[in-house]
């Protein structure tokens, strides 16, 4: 879906380091959700937004920060990466205004912590 | 939180065949339960869903059936065909969606 898109799409970093993982979506939709998946584990959720000034904790906090700096834009933080970060992360977004539960996925970045 | 259960984690099934993905939750306030499959590389999409007010629903060669009563929800496949080879994710919730570990579903023709 062209209306969700992540950036970058893969990312290299090293123990230590700060790096922010990008999504935007121009489907006008208020929610907003940051999920990790793992092999054999499915999606867990790690942040999400219901709006410009809403940000709730998912099952999976620990580690991550996250800024919804506009409707269409939600950033995931890593403060510092471990490699146990290492993992595909999806946004996906939904439109519950209009009484969609669905949930639209960005094309995922496939994050490697060294 | 929700709990979801997903079995089996793996199926192989001759295409033409049906195939069946069960799915158990444990909050009793879920009331939304959809099916997302996920090919390989691809980000997951949607595929049915059902509300906590019906008890199946049928799209073409994909069903999904709800017992509130006994928490569990299933997904139908029938006459299958190779590109319905995917992984499949079921999922639970009201306002945020706690997902199953997926069922890895292969048609072989």
């Amino acid at each position: 879906d062209a209306d969700v898109t992540q950036t970058p799409r893969n990312r290299i970093t090293k123990t230590g380091k700060r790096i922010m993982l990008e999504c935007s979506q121009t489907k006008g939709h208020d929610r907003m959700y940051w999920y990790r998946q793992d092999p054999g584990l499915g999606l867990r959720l790690i942040y999400y937004s219901f709006d410009v000034k809403d940000i709730n904790k998912g099952e999976i906090s620990d580690g991550y920060s996250v800024s919804r700096q506009a409707q269409a834009k939600f950033s995931l933080s890593l403060e510092s990466a471990i490699p146990n970060q290492t993992a595909l992360y999806f946004c996906a977004t939904s439109d519950l205004l209009a009484g969609d539960e669905t949930q639209y996925f960005g094309p995922g970045t496939r994050l490697l912590v060294l | 939180g929700e709990n979801v259960e997903q079995h089996p984690s793996t199926l192989s099934v001759q295409e033409g065949d049906s195939a069946v993905i069960k799915c158990t939750y444990s909050d009793s306030a879920s009331n939304y339960f959809p099916w997302y499959k996920q090919e390989l590389g691809k980000r997951p999409q949607l595929i049915i869903d059902i509300r906590s007010n019906v008890g199946e629903k049928k799209d073409q060669r994909i069903a999904v059936t709800l017992n509130k009563t006994a928490k569990h929800f299933s997904l139908h496949i029938t006459e299958t065909q190779p590109e319905d080879s995917a992984v499949y994710f079921c999922a639970a919730g009201y306002s945020t969606l706690t997902f199953g570990k997926g069922t890895m579903l292969l048609v072989s023709p």
